[in-house]
């Protein structure tokens, strides 16, 4: 067990709505960072926190948003959704905002987009 | 540009040696992790190199040369449940983001 905590664990859907992901991070880190995997592809980053703050931006969609809330917990938002948004959204943590510590990540959600 | 280049598929045996390499082309660099994702779960975290040199953790074992722009993932006495994508990740030293390669699937014969 990573310590961070996605949910939900599976979303279905359908073209054109709206959903939110939610992710607690490890105690302690301050760090949290959103992930996207489509079947059998690589990580793609979309986005990371720091603190409260927005760090870096990846191939982030404008249809998508992300914060990070005072008590570290983070929200990914995903709207107008499209069949291609169908993925594993991972969402990770680390102590710092980008040295040496490692990124452990959640289990992910599964969203289904029909 | 930014590049990290891993061999898409590898097999092996059962109780052998395997190495997964990983070759990178980044603007700097500050430390390369390698990461082991089973199908369909999260990444977990195995190893990190900053500096050259091997890295040992029980079966696995990371090297790093920085001016080859080179590392390798060595695991030994291989495990069916070794069976896994292996990925490469390197942070850069600009802006501390990571840069992941697409991975390695490693499939373990019997």
């Amino acid at each position: 067990d990573s310590g961070v905590t996605q949910t939900p664990k599976h979303l279905i859907t359908a073209t054109g709505q709206r959903v939110t992901l939610r992710c607690s991070p490890r105690s302690g880190d301050l760090s949290v960072y959103w992930y996207q995997q489509s079947l059998d592809q690589g990580l793609q980053f979309l986005i990371q926190y720091y603190n409260g703050e927005e760090r870096a931006k990846g191939n982030i969609l404008e249809r998508f948003s992300a914060q990070q809330f005072p008590d570290l917990h983070s929200e990914l938002n995903l709207s107008s959704l499209e069949l291609g948004d169908s993925a594993l959204y991972f969402c990770a943590s680390s102590v710092g905002g980008g040295e040496s510590s490692p990124l452990h990540f959640g289990n992910g959600t599964r969203l289904t987009v029909t | 540009g930014q590049n990290i280049d891993q061999p898409t598929e590898m097999t092996a045996t059962e109780g052998a040696i395997v190495q997964i390499n990983c070759t990178y082309q980044t603007s700097g660099f500050n430390g390369l992790f390698w990461y082991q994702q089973h199908a369909g779960e999260a990444p977990t975290f195995l190893s990190y190199n900053v500096l050259d040199g091997l890295e040992e953790k029980g079966r696995f074992s990371s090297f790093l040369s920085r001016s080859k722009g080179y590392s390798y993932l060595l695991l030994k006495e291989l495990q069916m449940k070794d069976s896994a994508s292996y990925l490469c990740a390197v942070r850069e030293d600009s802006n501390y983001q990571l840069i992941w390669g697409a991975g390695t699937k490693l499939i373990i014969k019997p």
